[in-house]
């Protein structure tokens, strides 16, 4: 069964602190994966796409990595205003076209 | 350019009452979606259109849960009755195609008390 992982659940920093976010997943062949960051009370905000292997998307302080098992979301020297639910999502190619299989999320909180 | 819009954002119905929840799309793109997303959880697909037509509607309850999208434009989502587990937020999106990112509504959240 295709499965999306995302940990930790739960993560606080303090600004400048960099870390990782990760996103396992289980399916028998990947057509893309999608980071979304989601703030309270709104929609998912489009981050990135990465289709293969060794593909590598960066965005301001955020920097998106993708392997055969998992994707890495590096938050590099973070603000407070990056704080919010990063989603992790995938699109299998057992799945019909626009299917996306989200994770549960890793909520963040950047503190001053 | 205007994102997905979606109204209502707060709906509380008592339960076994009928709810409506409206989308518009962003111009121009011919895929459109409906997902629920339970607190704490990531979204999931109930209803994938490719402009008129339904072409992924596996995880829509068809016994209260119906969707339509005329003229493959604005779309509705309906639930008849509502039970006290259909609380969550429901959520549209819109694509370009059904292999390009999709862009969220804000959404909206559904009480059935």
């Amino acid at each position: 069964e295709d499965q999306v992982t995302q940990s930790p659940e739960a993560l606080r920093l303090q600004e400048g602190e960099s870390s990782s976010l990760n996103c396992s997943y289980t399916v028998s062949g990947l057509r893309g994966l999608f980071w979304y960051r989601q703030d309270p009370g709104k929609g998912p905000e489009f981050l990135f796409t990465l289709y293969s292997a060794g593909e590598e998307k960066e965005k301001e302080r955020l920097k998106a990595t993708l392997t055969k098992k998992e994707s890495f979301l590096h938050i590099t020297a973070p603000k407070p205003e990056d704080s919010a639910t990063y989603l992790c999502a995938v699109q299998a190619t057992t799945d019909s076209w626009g299917k996306l299989q989200f994770g549960a999320g890793t909520q963040v909180v950047v503190t001053p | 350019e205007a994102g997905v819009v979606q109204s209502p954002r707060y709906k509380i119905i008592e339960k076994k009452q009928p709810v409506a929840f409206w989308c518009n799309p962003i111009s121009g793109h011919n895929t459109l979606y409906w997902y629920l997303q339970n607190l704490g959880q990531g979204p999931e697909l109930l209803i994938r259109y490719e402009n008129e037509e339904a072409v992924d509607d596996s995880q829509l309850p068809k016994d209260r849960f119906s969707a339509e999208r005329l003229k493959g434009v604005d779309s509705t989502l309906k639930i008849q009755p509502a039970e006290l587990g259909d609380s969550a937020v429901y959520l549209c999106a819109s694509s370009v195609s059904g292999d390009t990112e999709a862009f969220f509504g804000q959404g909206t959240r559904l009480t059935v008390v």
